[in-house]
């Protein structure tokens, strides 16, 4: 059963470029969350995706957007890259339950992209 | 003030020592704890939930004090395995899993 995958792995740009990235969900998941970790912090949640639209988000502008398939697959998009956008992209997966509730969330290796 | 604080360390400790990590946050509504261990270079893994009746996991115990807003996590035992970042999660309101992190305690354990 594979877990939760990202591509690609590592990433180089340069400012006012724009990025994609792209994660698909552990089997049997339909959420998916995107999270931002600078060096030295915590991981920071961007947003979640579901049933294909974006049902929470974080504190993040609208540089980054995202998109998620019907087969839960999901993308993220960051255009206008800046320097501080240098990070550890990470992805988070995991199922919706009964009452709203969600199983817990499983990470991706990420992707490091590096801002020039 | 950040909603989840954490100790960034670092924490230097002997292999065979006790440590323990404390971990405060500011939502009193917060509804859902957990601990999730960080290795360089590598994604979060949950190590364990935490929950108010506090809760054991072989060499590690979690335990919750709503009224403190604090959590903490003790390794007894420790082995050089441990060496890692431990993050302090928060999920802050029902049906909402926007996992709220700390700035993680890194712990280095010492042969």
């Amino acid at each position: 059963d594979a877990g939760v995958t990202q591509s690609p792995t590592h990433l180089i740009k340069t400012r006012g470029q724009q990025v994609t990235l792209r994660c698909s969900p552990k089997s049997g998941h339909d959420t998916v969350s995107w999270y931002q970790q600078a060096l030295g912090q915590g991981p920071q949640f961007i947003f979640q995706y579901y049933e294909e639209e974006e049902r929470q988000r974080g504190n993040f502008p609208d540089r980054f957007s995202g998109h998620q398939f019907p087969n839960y697959s999901s993308e993220l998009n960051v255009n206008a890259l800046l320097l501080g956008d240098s990070a550890l992209y990470l992805c988070a997966s995991s199922s919706r339950l009964r009452q709203g509730r969600r199983d817990t969330q499983y990470f991706g290796p990420g992707t490091r992209l590096t801002v020039l | 003030r950040k909603e989840v604080e954490q100790d960034p360390g670092p924490f230097n400790v002997p292999e065979g020592a006790t440590v323990a990590f404390n971990c405060t946050y500011s939502n009193s509504a917060s509804q859902s704890f957990f601990w999730y261990r960080q290795d360089c270079r590598k994604e979060p893994k949950l190590l364990m939930s935490v929950y108010s009746s506090g809760n054991e996991d072989g060499r590690f115990t979690a335990q919750l004090n709503r009224a403190s807003q604090y959590i903490s996590l003790l390794i007894r035992d420790s082995k050089l395995s441990d060496s890692a970042t431990y993050l302090c999660v928060v999920i802050s309101n029902f049906g909402n899993e926007k996992l709220t992190f700390g700035t993680g305690t890194r712990l280095t354990i010492i042969p």
